[in-house]
Order: structure tokens, then C-alpha cells, then sequence
């Protein structure tokens, strides 16, 4: 079965840092992965997704992730955080065709 | 239009009462997402609907009972709930073309069993 695990749970950050936060995934055959976020508050919204092609996959508010298979691994980045990133950030693969799996989850709090 | 919308945003009921939660969206999915999210925790499936049929039940115990009443509905009756059942219930769609789609969540609606 599919399983996915984010080893960062908590993080804090000064604005402009950099951000990477780990994701790997179970390998399970063909790999749809996702990274949403979930700002205080609010619902969850798709960061960025990959399905196939270019492993690096670009998303809204300047966020980015890298699909490395070799490494079952799909790591989000953004290379100048700011305050209004401040959310829990979830890391999701498809196992199936509808079944969501997601990680545990990262809280991310940038301090001004 | 991307939204998913739910009503209502909070709920608080005995654990005798019956209540329902309502999800709609209007984007053409054809498959629609039940999922229980506990404070600081992910998302849990619980159902998964696809052209108005259940697919997927994750073994919920039946005082949960979904409903599709026509493509664009969802609906969750709940019946003699327990206080563990206080959560975020999320509703979400996706496209259902026999691919893997992202699925567009709605914001929720809280849960209080007293």
C-alpha cells in the first residue's frame, strides 16, 4: 500500500529564507504526487502537482518540488519565504485512481 | 468556478440528534470526496463517490451515511455520533475520467458532538 511521510514537522523561519520540506512516498507502480496547503483558517489548496514529465514541477506563490525517483521522494521548495506562508503544508499521493493519501504534515510559521 | 462549496461551517449536536452536512460544486466533477480531519492531523478518507455511485467506503462506521443525489450533491446524514466524532469534515471533487485527477476541497465544516 501507498504511504507517504514528512519527517519535518514543525518549522520556523525568518522572512526571505529558504524552504525545503521533505516528503517521500512508498513505491506503489505510477506515481501521481501533490502538495497542498492549508493557511490558518482556510481550505486546502493545491500547491503544485506531478504527474509525468519534467520532474521539477512549478507551482503558485513561487513554490517548486522535485519528483526524484531514485529517492521516493518529492520535496517542496520556495526560495524566499514570507509571512503570509505561515500554513500546514501537506505532502499527497494517489494510490488508485481517487484515494488521497496524505502525510502528516508540516507546520511552517515564518516570522516577520 | 473552483470552489466547493459546504454548509454549514459549524455544527454542534447531541449524540442523539440527526443532522446532515451538504457539499456542492458546479465544476463538471464527476467524483465527489468525504474526508474527517482531526485537529493537527491530515485528512482522512471516508468516501469517495463517482458518477453518483459509491466506490470507496473506508470501512466508516454507519452512523455515517453518504448521499448523491445528482452530480453536482453530496451529502453526509450523521445519526447517534459520539464525541470522538468531533472534526473537520471536508468535502472534495475531482474530475473521474478513470485517471488520477487533483481534487478541489471545500472548507469544511466543524463538528461538535456534545
Amino acid at each position: 500500500a501507498q504511504s507517504v511521510s514528512q519527517h519535518n514537522h514543525h518549522v520556523i523561519l525568518s522572512e526571505a529564507a529558504s524552504l525545503e520540506l521533505g516528503c517521500n512516498y512508498s513505491y506503489g507502480g505510477t506515481v501521481n504526487l501533490f502538495w497542498y496547503v492549508q493557511y490558518p483558517g482556510q481550505h486546502l489548496q493545491l500547491l503544485l502537482k506531478y504527474f509525468s514529465g519534467d520532474p521539477l514541477v512549478k507551482g503558485i506563490k513561487g513554490f517548486e518540488a522535485e519528483f526524484i525517483k531514485s529517492k521516493f521522494s518529492f520535496n517542496l521548495r520556495k526560495p524566499s519565504v514570507q509571512w503570509s506562508d505561515t500554513a500546514e503544508y501537506f505532502c499527497a499521493v494517489i494510490s488508485g485512481t481517487y484515494k488521497y493519501i496524505f502525510g502528516t504534515g508540516t507546520r511552517l510559521k515564518v516570522l516577520a | 468556478d473552483t470552489e466547493v462549496t459546504q454548509t454549514p461551517k459549524h455544527l454542534v449536536m447531541g449524540m442523539t440528534n440527526k443532522k446532515s452536512l451538504k457539499c456542492e460544486q458546479h465544476m463538471g466533477h464527476r467524483a465527489m470526496y468525504w474526508y474527517k480531519q482531526k485537529a493537527k492531523k491530515p485528512p482522512e478518507l471516508m468516501f469517495v463517490y463517482s458518477y453518483e455511485k459509491l466506490s470507496i467506503n473506508e470501512s466508516v462506521p454507519s452512523r455515517f451515511s453518504p448521499e448523491c443525489p445528482n452530480s453536482s450533491l453530496l451529502n453526509l446524514h450523521l445519526h447517534a455520533l459520539q464525541p470522538e466524532d468531533s472534526a473537520l469534515y471536508l468535502c472534495a471533487s475531482s474530475q473521474a475520467t478513470g485517471k488520477s485527477y487533483e481534487q478541489y476541497f471545500g472548507p469544511g465544516t466543524r463538528l461538535t458532538v456534545t
